[in-house]
């Protein structure tokens, strides 16, 4: 059974940095495109970040609202996926759900992880 | 970006009568190719969103057959034939044609 499980959330000051992984179990992890989604509170989803497997070239896809601040990366020899969150922003608080993208095109997420809360306050 | 407009935003439904939520979206989402990349996700209170349906009508594994997918270009529903309780939750729409990913709103289901 696959698992994906998040850590690393938790309470930053503004423009301070922060840093979420995402453990995989249960999947080829070097087979899996992996994407995070985020929700603030009592709000709806907003897709994050992507980022493709290496067999596809391992490239990366950011929204507009935290491209050239936040940065995908994997590490397939531990089977982790990361997000690096920099210049956080008040605008950032979210759970921050960690997700296995299947199949080649699209936000088909099959697998999610149980979310990691990050607050963004001073 | 492309905007999905979903209604309606809450919805009360009797245990075995059937559902409805629409998605709408500001652009086409069919592909050269034939495909519709219009997706549909739940979630249930305190878990994250689980996919029900992909590209417009795929049922994805173990969702029951009460749930279907229709629509096509940029009109797109989510029907439950005989809501049972279990379907409580958030409905969200997503489109897949084009980065940023973007979702719908997202719909309340509640038992009445």
């Amino acid at each position: 059974e696959a698992q994906l499980v998040e850590s690393g959330g938790g309470l930053v000051q503004p423009g301070r940095s922060l840093r979420l992984s995402c453990k995989v179990s249960g999947l080829t992890f070097g087979d899996c495109d992996m994407s995070w989604v985020r929700q603030a509170p009592g709000k709806g989803l907003e897709w994050v970040a992507f980022i493709r497997r290496k067999g596809f070239g391992g490239t990366t896809e950011y929204a507009a609202s935290v491209k050239g601040r936040f940065t995908i990366s994997r590490d397939d020899s531990k089977s982790i996926a990361y997000l690096q969150m920099d210049s956080l922003e008040t605008e950032d608080t979210a759970v921050y759900y960690c997700t296995r993208r299947w199949g080649t095109f699209g936000p088909l997420f099959d697998n999610w992880g149980q979310g990691t809360l990050v607050t963004v306050s001073s | 970006d492309i905007v999905l407009t979903q209604t309606p935003l809450s919805l009360s439904v009797t245990v075995g009568q059937p559902a409805s939520i629409s998605c709408k979206s500001s652009q086409s989402l069919l592909r050269s190719d034939g495909k519709t990349f219009l997706y549909w996700y739940l979630q249930k209170a305190g878990q994250s969103p689980q996919l029900l349906i992909y590209e417009v009508s795929g049922r994805f594994s173990g969702v029951p057959d009460r749930f279907s997918g229709s629509g096509s270009g940029t009109d797109f529903t989510l029907k439950i034939s005989r809501v049972e309780a279990e379907d409580v939750g958030v409905y969200f729409c997503v489109q897949g044609i084009g980065l940023p990913w973007t979702f719908g709103q997202g719909t309340k289901v509640e038992i009445k």
